[in-house]
């Protein structure tokens, strides 16, 4: 069971608008630590995509952006297409547990 | 650019020990907080430890503290895992990943491409 809870899958027909979602906690994402996610694509390393709830590293398309409130965070993804289909995780710290914390992940399928 | 490739990953018996290693370049090494990563088979990722960039610091998941250290020599720009008293749960592939964050805010802008740990009988 993760600290960081995210929807196992999530699915879209390309050009449309996803979301997907990461619940943590008071001592995590509510204690106002950074949110980051990351897409890992079959059989390889994940990759940043948001950083420090909302922000893109160079090379990241801007359909991607990162929200958070409260004890949650989301990764939105617009103009879906084929190349986007890949695992998601979020990340943060637990202050409680004194230990970097990832979500289970979501896999997410392009129609 | 920057690289990371991981070595020395295979398969071991449990209860024996393994070490990885994490060969850096195209940054400057020492400057930097390092991590290890690992994903266990068709699982999630699951952090393992973090090394500060002078390894004055080191902190562990709980799942890994006694068994595994982790350690650097900045001089040749590697990073370590030594991995002891290995279980069949470790089973996993092991990631080194770059540390962008400050204090506790990590995070992890560059990964190597992964090194796999088998531990069987």
């Amino acid at each position: 069971q993760s600290v960081l809870t995210q929807p196992p899958t999530v699915s879209g027909a390309p050009g449309q608008r996803v979301t997907i979602s990461c619940t943590g906690g008071s001592s995590n994402i509510g204690a106002g630590y950074g949110v980051h996610w990351y897409q890992q694509l079959p059989g390889t390393a994940p990759k940043l995509f948001i950083y420090g709830d909302t922000n893109r590293p160079s090379g990241v398309p801007d359909r991607l952006s990162g929200s958070k409130s409260g004890t949650s965070a989301s990764l939105a993804i617009t103009g879906l297409q084929a190349e986007d289909e890949a695992d998601y995780y979020c990340q943060c710290y637990d202050s409680s547990l004194k230990s970097v914390v990832f979500g289970g992940g979501t896999k997410l399928t392009v129609l | 650019q920057v690289q990371l490739v991981e070595s020395g990953g295979g398969v071991v018996q449990p209860g024996r020990s393994l070490r990885l290693s994490c060969a850096a370049s195209g940054f400057t090494f020492s400057s930097y907080g390092m991590h290890w990563v690992r994903q266990a088979p068709g699982r999630g990722l699951e952090w393992v430890a973090v090394i500060f960039y002078d390894g004055s610091v080191k902190y562990y998941a709980d799942s890994v503290k006694g068994r595994f250290t982790i350690s650097r020599d900045n001089s040749n720009n590697t990073l370590y895992l030594h991995m002891n008293s290995l279980k069949t749960e470790d089973t996993a592939v092991f990631y080194c990943a770059r540390d962008r964050g400050s204090g506790t805010a990590y995070y992890f802008d560059y990964w190597g491409q992964g090194a796999l740990v088998t531990v069987s009988s």
